[in-house]
């Protein structure tokens, strides 16, 4: 079965860049695009982009342009989502999430806490 | 970009009534390519509905998806005390994703 597992939670100080991982299993890894999702405390879901695994390609939210940076290791079916120049209002759980046939996976969240 | 609307935000409802939560797109969206999920405090989302009507595997029949172009419903046609929770659409387009603000069901 599709399973995605998450790094560990990060406590991350304003200014620093924090790098969650998401290990992918139970189906090919380069047939389908990763996504990251995250959402702030209390707050709604928020795409912030994907990654096509088997080209590298990626596309970005808006609004974090510039600052997040999506990779993969197909050696090791891993995504890994940097988001840099971190704010207090980056504090939430970020998820990977595919869409594998018809059906949309998701890991199990990373919470990040940014915090001086 | 799509935009999606859900309303109401908070529905108030006692067990066994039915909950209708309604998702308006800013433009027209293929009915293929639209979830509707559940989440609960400290749970990722959870697949509900796609394809605008199909139930993920392991959904009760009690939840059920339908509409298209830029209106989409979903019914929970006898609430469960389990069923009290944020409910979000989501578009999957071909490009990008796009969520609903979520609709909040609360016990009345």
């Amino acid at each position: 079965q599709v399973q995605l597992v998450q790094s560990g939670a990060e406590v991350k100080k304003p200014g620093a860049s924090v790098n969650v991982s998401c290990k992918a299993s139970g189906y090919t890894f380069i047939g389908y695009y990763i996504h990251w999702v995250r959402q702030a405390p209390g707050q709604g879901l928020e795409w912030m982009g994907r990654i096509n695994p088997k080209s590298g390609d990626t596309n970005y939210a808006q609004n974090f342009q510039g600052r997040v940076t999506m990779t993969r290791d197909t050696s090791i079916s891993t995504a890994y989502m940097e988001l840099s120049s971190l704010r207090s209002d980056d504090t939430a759980v970020y998820y990977c999430a595919n869409l594998v046939s018809t059906v949309i996976y998701w890991g199990q969240g990373a919470l990040v806490t940014v915090s001086s | 970009e799509i935009v999606l609307t859900q309303s109401p935000g908070t529905l108030s409802l006692s067990p066994g009534e039915r909950a209708t939560l309604s998702c308006r797109a800013s433009q027209s969206i293929s009915s293929s390519s639209l979830a509707w999920y559940q989440q609960k405090p400290g749970q990722a989302p959870r697949l509900l509905i796609y394809g605008a009507s199909s139930r993920a595997a392991g959904i009760p029949d009690r939840f059920s998806g339908s509409g298209s172009g830029t209106g989409f419903t979903l019914i929970i046609s006898s609430l469960e005390p389990e069923d009290f929770a944020v409910y979000y659409c989501q578009h999957y387009g071909t490009s990008s994703w796009t969520f609903g603000q979520g609709t909040k069901v609360e016990i009345k």
